[in-house]
């Protein structure tokens, strides 16, 4: 199964854009790249995910790189409340079994 | 719908007891998921359920620990007897056919302490 190598922290200031960035160098071809985030004390929420073309909702745009060795979540206009551990996860969409949330990204979104 | 629904939100137990962890998922989801938390190890996936019954438990962690679904609105995490490395959030989450459209919702978890 492919791995991520995610920064384990970043810092952004409220109101801009939050880019963070994921590598998955060894993705197959029918692996999707998923992004949950971790708000403290709470459970995961899912974000997005994508397979090879760039994705956007009302939460955040994801941005595949045409060889899908790495993306990037992009939160456009970052708040206090997007202070969170962020984790990119690639798998198989048939292989729950293979779920694996890595250490993530803990953004750190300041006034 | 409320979500998925886990109790006790907070468990401390004495080594050697019982402990059992409830989930309410969502209604309609047909697959369920429990999950550890820990600082050392982060997220590990226990076991998870298709129409309420067990597909995969290679996550568990040893005997100790046991998962049932009896419903399709019902399941429990079970250790016996806990240990003090037990501590961790335990998280349940469910979702629809795991299909490319679909995504995992988690319960707040269930904060386990063995002293």
């Amino acid at each position: 199964d492919a791995k991520t190598t995610q920064p384990p922290s970043m810092d952004c200031a409220e109101g801009r854009a939050a880019n963070l960035p994921c590598n998955h160098s060894t993705i197959s071809g029918n692996e999707y790249v998923y992004w949950y985030r971790q708000i403290h004390s709470q459970g995961p929420q899912y974000i997005i995910h994508g397979l090879k073309n760039n994705e956007t909702n009302e939460m955040a745009s994801l941005i595949i790189t045409e060889d899908r060795k790495s993306s990037t979540l992009i939160l456009p206009h970052a708040t206090l409340r997007d202070t969170a551990v962020y984790y990119c996860i690639v798998n198989n969409i048939y292989n729950f079994n293979k779920f694996y949330f890595g250490s993530g990204t803990k953004l750190n979104v300041k006034p | 719908d409320a979500g998925v629904i886990q109790s006790p939100r907070h468990e401390v137990t004495e080594m050697g007891q019982e402990v059992t962890l409830r989930c309410k998922p969502i209604s309609g989801h047909d697959y369920l998921f429990w999950y550890r938390q820990t600082m050392m190890r982060g997220l590990e996936l226990l076991i998870y359920f298709n129409n309420n019954v067990p597909i995969d438990d290679s996550g568990m962690p040893e005997d100790r620990f046991s998962a049932k679904m009896p419903n399709a609105s019902f399941s429990t995490l079970k250790i016996q007897p806990s240990e003090p490395r037990d501590s961790a959030v335990y998280f349940c989450a469910s979702s629809l056919v795991p299909d490319m459209n679909t995504e995992a919702f988690f319960g707040q978890g269930t904060r386990l302490t063995v002293v």
